[in-house]
């Protein structure tokens, strides 16, 4: 069974940093493409962050690129979001995402980011 | 990037009743589209794939069309479980874009 568990999530000042992870298991996590997908409060899904299999080709929606770095430890099987520079506006619940054919996404439970003084 | 325009934002609808959301692509998507369920406080849930392939254990009232850059999602004989709101994604080439969403709310 494919498990995503995110983690790291908390409150945090405006221009604070936090760094989000996603504990992966149930699927060879080397071999698939895998994201971060973020939902304020009310709002509609958005995408952030896409990092390749390998990790060597990332990309970034233009709202976060700069202040956010997706990496990941194929070793660990572990996803990660480093973002920094946080706004008020980055408050969300921030899903991991595997990334299969054809727009099929397996979805974690999610983490919630507030950033708030 | 790809830009994905959801219709309508929300609409109201009796148990029994069709429903017919669409998505339209700023340019064609081969049939790199899906779409998903989502009900408050969960994570979103895959209902269709591929534009039209329906992912195992969703009903055969959930349906999905279209090719380029115009889709559709029906619900036909829509259930009490089925109000919540719906998005579409586009995944090519690893940038994704989802439309905006479609709360089906009981009339």
């Amino acid at each position: 069974e494919v498990q995503l568990l995110e983690s790291g999530g908390g409150l945090v000042q405006p221009g604070g940093s936090l760094r989000l992870s996603c504990a992966a298991s149930g699927f060879t996590f080397s071999t698939y493409a895998m994201s971060w997908v973020r939902q304020a409060p009310g709002k509609g899904l958005e995408w952030v962050s896409s990092i390749s299999g390998s990790g060597d080709s990332t990309y970034y929606a233009d709202s976060v690129k700069g202040r956010f770095t997706i990496s990941r430890d194929n070793s660990k099987n572990t996803l990660f979001l480093q973002m920094n520079s946080l706004k008020v506006e980055d408050t969300a619940v921030y899903y991991c995402a595997r990334g299969m054919e054809a727009a099929r996404v397996d979805w974690g439970q999610g983490t919630l980011v507030t950033v708030s003084s | 990037a790809i830009q994905m325009t959801q219709s309508p934002s929300s609409l109201s609808a009796s148990v029994g009743d069709r429903v017919t959301i669409t998505c339209r692509a700023s340019q064609g998507l081969r049939n790199n589209l899906g779409w998903y369920q989502q009900k408050p406080g969960n994570a979103p849930k895959l209902l269709i794939y591929a534009a039209s392939s329906l992912q195992s254990g969703i009903p055969s009232r959930f349906s999905g069309s279209g090719s380029g850059t115009d889709f559709t999602l029906t619900i036909s004989n829509l259930q009490p479980e089925d109000f919540a709101t719906y998005y579409c994604l586009q995944d090519s080439n690893y940038r994704w874009a989802f439309g905006q969403g479609t709360k089906v709310e009981i009339k």
